[in-house]
Order: structure tokens, then sequence, then C-alpha cells
């Protein structure tokens, strides 16, 4: 296993357009993150997984944006009509937890530009 | 809400110490992170603390925490060119299964290396 995996690394989309990224954790985590970094910024919490279940999401996540770990391994994020502010990298992490510390593993990204 | 605030940027001469130092306000803090983020790449974890420390040295690195006053530093002694990278400092507040589970970020300081 080399680690989490994102697909695709770039992303070009029209305004209004939909567009899905994929995220393939380390095979034993039973932890998946999405988080949203914009250029000058730290990373920022989106959504969280447990297993197959979505345990927490960020008032970041808007209505547009949907994710989903259907067999717990691994996750889509979908953006329905994309706007140019959710131009951004889209970064994938995955940890495994039987108590502390969290330490996640992160993916290279999926870079979005909407143009 | 969480917040946790880094200097922008440091300059260093090669083989000098680098220290980069980051503030937070959760008191609830459990472990502290020190992440590297080189361009075009993911965030590699350098680091962490749990709160209960404060100090830990590995190999190059020392990571410094003053818990009462909500201070985390990181010293990269014998800076290296490769070292040049953007560092986040991050906290969670995740405690085995309880507490908040992502990680808060900083905005990242920028370490420029001068040969």
């Amino acid at each position: 296993d080399t680690g989490v995996s994102q697909n695709p690394r770039h992303k070009i989309t029209k305004r209004g357009q939909n567009v899905t990224f994929r995220c393939d954790p380390i095979s034993e985590h039973n932890r998946l993150y999405w988080y949203r970094q914009t250029l000058g910024q730290g990373p920022e919490f989106l959504t969280y997984f447990q297993n197959e279940a979505q345990l927490e999401k960020s008032r970041l996540l808007s209505d547009r944006f949907s994710a989903e770990r259907p067999k717990g391994s691994f996750s889509t994020l979908e953006i329905q009509r994309t706007e140019q502010g959710d131009s951004a990298m889209y970064l994938c992490a995955s940890s495994f937890t039987r108590g502390s510390p969290t330490e996640a593993f992160f993916g290279q990204g999926t870079r979005l530009t909407v143009v | 809400g969480e917040d946790v605030e880094q200097s922008l940027f440091l300059s260093v001469r090669e083989g000098d110490s680098s220290v980069i130092n980051c503030t937070y306000t959760d008191s609830s803090s459990t472990y502290l992170y020190w992440y590297k983020q080189e361009p075009g790449a993911g965030l590699q974890l350098l680091t962490y603390i749990f709160s209960n420390m404060d100090m830990k040295q590995d190999q190059r690195l020392t990571v410094l925490l003053n818990k009462k006053d909500k201070h985390l530093s990181l010293r990269i002694a014998d800076t290296q060119t490769g070292d040049s990278a953007i560092y986040f400092c991050a906290e969670t507040s995740s405690r085995g299964d309880t507490g908040r589970r992502a990680l808060t970020f900083g905005s990242g300081t920028r370490l420029q290396v001068q040969p």
C-alpha cells in the first residue's frame, strides 16, 4: 500500500458543472477525512467518516457538496453546480484509530479550478 | 471556536536552527501536530505532542509546548535547503472515541533556507 491516493490530481470545470473526486485511503484505515485548502491557507475540515458512517460535517459543506463512503473503503466527494469560489485543493486523509493519537495521513490532493 | 495562528514567513541560513511558532485557543486540545507541505505535494506528518508533555525530540526536530500560554514551537536543528517548505501547526481535542476528530490547522509558515 503506497498511501492515500486521490483522483484526479487536477480538474478544470466550467461554472455550473458537477464534479466528483475519489479518495482511496490506506487499506486498514477506518477513518477518512475531507479537507479543502485555498491558496495561502491551511486545510479546512469538510467532513469525516468512520467506516461507512458520515459522523461529522463542517458548516463549510454546503448543500451542493455530498460525500459518500459506501463500503467503508474508498470515498467520493461530489460538488454540484460548481462556483468559482469552489476552486481549491481538496485533500483526503485517513487514519486508523484504536485509542489515540489520531495520526492522519494525507493524499496529494485534487486541485479544482472552476472557470 | 478553535483557532490556530502562525507567523507567515521565516528565512534562515543553511546550518542555522529554525524556530517556527504557533499559538492556539482551544484549551481542550489534546494533541498538537506539525505537518510539512512541499510544492505540489500533500501534507507530511512530521511529529506530534500530547498535551501532557512539554517537550518532544525526534532527531533534528524539537517540539516545545507551553500549555499555560497555549504556545507550540518547532525547532529544526542544522536546517538544510531540503527543509524549505510550508509548515503547518494543527490541533485536535480527539481523545479515543470522544472529542472532535478533525484537525484545525494554522495558515502555515513558509520556511526559506538560504544556502
